[in-house]
């Protein structure tokens, strides 16, 4: 079955930029979505097909995708950006497929 | 608004059952696949079940095989998921997605609990 590996946590200072990413074998040939949960809340879509951003999420959050990894940047991070992010993909193998998760600290 | 509110939820023994439900609105439900997506406590999101906008496809995860069963009243707006044989693991919220035009989730409801606890 397919797998997404994301690291467990990210740390970044207010105003910095932060970089989570996502591994899995041909990430390359596959669209990546990304989503935010903050605590309590359901997820809600950031990113979808690598790069494509939902109307109404700020140009802060953008995505790539190349090799066997994608990446999900958030530049000019807030304190309100504190959230659990996932990525997924489509694996015909598998269905829908999430990564674990990266909890993003502003501290 | 485009809306979808899950219900359903509580508490079951072991082996037990419960049919979680979810509306939607502000949208064409019948145009769009629907998914049931879980978080167990502390964990991460869990995909569980999608069915094609006219029933064109069903897809579980292993896991759910055989135990779970998603279905949908297109007339009703209604998406549900008929859960059999809970286990102890099954404990999750339970959200109700929509896949959007391609393979993601656009719109997530509030989600519904299940425990199963004897």
């Amino acid at each position: 079955s397919y797998e997404l590996t994301q690291p467990p946590s990210v740390s970044v200072s207010p105003g910095q930029t932060a970089s989570i990413t996502c591994s899995g074998d041909g990430l390359q040939n596959k669209y990546v979505s990304w989503y935010q949960q903050k605590s309590g809340r359901s997820p809600i879509l950031l990113v979808h097909q690598d790069i494509k951003r939902p109307s109404g999420i700020p140009e802060r959050f953008s995505g790539s995708n190349s090799g066997d990894a994608a990446t999900l940047t958030i530049t000019e991070t807030q304190a309100t950006d504190e959230a659990d992010y996932y990525c997924q993909v489509w694996a015909s193998s598998t269905a829908w497929v999430f990564g674990g998760g990266t909890k993003l600290t502003v501290l | 608004e485009v809306q979808l509110v899950e219900s359903g939820g509580g508490l079951v023994k072991p082996g037990g059952s419960l049919r979680l439900s979810c509306g939607a609105s502000g949208f064409n439900f019948s145009d769009y696949s629907m998914n049931w997506v879980r978080q167990a406590p502390g964990k991460g999101l869990e995909w569980v079940a999608s069915l094609g906008s006219r029933v064109t496809y069903i897809f579980y995860t292993d896991s759910v095989k055989g135990r779970f069963t998603i279905s949908r009243d297109n007339a009703k707006n209604s998406l549900y998921l008929q859960m059999n044989n809970l286990r102890v693991e099954d404990t999750a919220v339970y959200y109700c997605s929509r896949k959007g035009s391609y393979y993601f989730m656009d719109v997530w409801g509030k989600g519904t609990t299940v425990t199963v606890s004897s």
